[in-house]
């Protein structure tokens, strides 16, 4: 168990439809990062925040949001969802925002399936 | 741009047997290196780092050395167990934070 928590599990809807996935970090852990794994897109690493502020931004569409707030969990918001944003999402944490000095612990996921 | 590339797989080896996967990668500036090893069900573990050239990151028996003149990042054990089949993926950061994972490749090891 990494600490990092993540609702939820699963998550079907339709296309158009919006969604909110949130995470909880380790205890301590200031930065929050967020990932999608597909099977045809692999692992792709979405934004980051550090401390409520936006820290890197990676293959984030605009039709995805996040926000991170005062006590540190944050959300992630896919909006107009497509076939294609099926996919694992994943949330990890870290102690600071120092990026490449960092651990990074992963959460269990949550398996968007739209339809 | 940034891009890592990674041996495609799946793996498949007896037990300890030696292990390889071969990763490289692109990157502007002077990125660090990551292995991640992801078990059936669960989300991604930090198996070993590396932050510069030549630095060699370690753990669990899995070795990958940083290698700035080859730009690559290939991961190694020696003997493997069972317990070891997983998916590993090779990751690298740069200095902007921002992540990039190669495919990623399935082991399984057979008894």
């Amino acid at each position: 168990d990494s600490g990092v928590t993540q609702t939820p599990k699963h998550l079907i809807t339709a296309t158009g439809q919006r969604v909110t996935l949130r995470c909880s970090p380790r205890s301590g852990d200031l930065s929050v990062y967020w990932y999608q794994q597909s099977l045809d897109q692999g692992l792709q690493f979405l934004i980051q925040y550090y401390n409520g502020e936006e820290r890197a931004k990676g293959n984030i569409l605009e039709r995805f949001s996040a926000q991170q707030f005062p006590d540190l969990h944050s959300e992630l918001n896919l909006s107009s969802l497509e076939l294609g944003d099926s996919a694992l999402y994943f949330c990890a944490s870290s102690v600071g925002g120092r990026g490449v000095q960092e651990t990074q612990y992963f959460g269990p996921g949550t398996r968007l399936l739209v339809l | 741009g940034n891009s890592v590339t990674q041996m495609e797989g799946p793996v498949t080896l007896s037990e300890e047997a030696f292990l390889t996967i071969n990763c490289t990668y692109t990157a502007t500036g002077y990125p660090s290196l990551f292995w991640y090893v992801q078990y059936p069900g669960e989300g991604l573990q930090l198996l070993l780092k590396a932050t510069k050239a030549d630095d060699k990151g370690s753990n669990k028996g899995f070795e990958a050395t940083y290698r700035k003149e080859t730009t690559s990042f290939h991961l190694e054990k020696g003997s493997v167990q069972v317990s070891d089949s997983a998916v590993y993926f090779c990751a690298l950061m740069n200095t902007g934070n921002q992540f990039y994972f190669g495919t990623g490749t399935s082991l399984t090891v057979i008894p």
